[in-house]
Parts: structure tokens; sequence; C-alpha cells
């Protein structure tokens, strides 16, 4: 039972345009959730976050949107650049509980 | 500070053989989870280790089994591998407390099942 999903397994865009990476969650106790880049050879590392009180956190050219209601969040990227090549990783939380659920990824390409 | 390290890279055994990998925390970190990730996956949480003590243990059979020592470092062991078990394990280290966002993961190791 996938209780996170990342239902594009792959994203191309144009450098300096915005990338849209989307995610939806069924468990509806979740109150954390994480975006995670990982590069090939390399762990995932942390990118950005937000709790389930939140509905936006941004951090640079990162933005993450929460929406409770429709159990669905998104990371934007502005503007992209070829670095953010990477596949991306949503990651959820549920209080009390030390396991991180993970999404499967979606591979991000962003063309110079 | 090295970071989380995992040792070793890759390793390829046959059906049924027993394997430990191995895992330094990040320095100052007190905490190191398990995460198994097949091809094309994200990572499955296969449990965390705190002072020295299973905390918490994800859908993973009693084949697998770990181990922390008193220097926070940790293994994972796997009994009996099957086909199934191919994959990247990762480690991931924390401190017991802070925030979510403080878990860092280590470069993981590929292991290879014939």
């Amino acid at each position: 039972d996938q209780q996170v999903k990342q239902n594009s397994p792959s994203l191309s865009v144009q450098e300096g345009r915005i990338s849209i990476l989307n995610c939806d969650y069924t468990n509806s106790m979740f109150d954390y959730f994480l975006w995670y880049k990982k590069y090939p050879a390399e762990g995932p590392t942390f990118l950005i976050s937000i709790s389930s009180i939140k509905d936006k956190n941004e951090d640079g050219r990162f933005t993450v949107f929460l929406n409770k209601s429709a159990k669905h969040l998104s990371l934007h990227i502005v503007p992209s650049q070829p670095g953010d090549s990477a596949v991306y990783f949503c990651a959820a939380f549920q209080g009390g509980s030390e396991k991180l659920v993970f999404g499967k990824g979606t591979k991000l390409t962003v063309n110079p | 500070d090295a970071g989380v390290t995992q040792s070793p890279t890759h390793l390829i055994k046959t059906r049924g053989q027993q394997v430990t990998l191995r895992c330094s925390p990040k320095s100052g970190h007190d905490t190191v989870s398990w995460y198994q990730q097949a091809l094309g996956q994200g990572p499955q949480f296969i449990f965390q280790y705190y002072e020295e003590e299973e905390r918490q243990r994800g859908n993973f059979p009693d084949r697998f089994s770990g181990h922390q020592f008193p220097n926070y470092s940790s293994e994972l062991n796997v009994n009996a591998l099957l086909l199934g078990d191919s994959a990247l394990y990762l480690c991931a280290s924390s401190l017991t407390g802070y925030s979510y966002n403080e878990q860092f993961f280590g470069p993981g190791t590929r292991l290879t099942v014939l």
C-alpha cells in the first residue's frame, strides 16, 4: 500500500523555467512532509520541509505547497537550473513514529 | 566531518548467504535508521536504533536484524538472502529530540544477490 505517491516518474524542463513536482498521500495522520534530492551514487539530501499546520514554506528558489484537504503537496523550483537535475523524493512522517515514508521519486531533468 | 559513512560500497552475494552492512553516523548523532531502496522505488524503512536498542521496525521479516554499538555505529544483518533482497541499503543518522530535517543519509551499499 503506497501511502506516499509520486505519479510522475520523470519531468523535463528548460533552464530558467519553473519545475513543479507533485506528491499525493493517503494517510491523514501524516503531520510533517519533506522533499529530498538524490544524485546518482549519493544518499538523499534534505531539501525543504513543511508542517501540516502550514500551507506554504519557502527557501530560496524552492517552495513547497501543502493542500491538506486534497492530501497533496507540490515542490516548485524557480528558476530551474541544470544542477537541479536529480531524483526528487517526497516523504512524510506521522507524529510519534520514527518511520519516514517515501514516494517512488520523480527524476527531474533541467535542459540548458 | 565525514558525514554518514557506509561500507562496503558494493557487495555481491548468492542466495542463502548472509550479509553484514556497516554504518558510521555523522559526528554527534546518536540514532541510526536503515532503509532499503529497490530499483525504481523509494527508500523503505527497515528499522531504527537508539541507545543500542531497536526503537521501531518497518514491515521487514526477521531475516533482517541490526545492532548498534556504544559508539553509535550500526550494522544491518540479512540472513538467508533472497534474490529480492537486491537493493541499495541506506543508513541515516540523526540526533534524538531534534527536528525531522536533521536526518542525514549515507551514500548506501549496493547489494546484489545472485
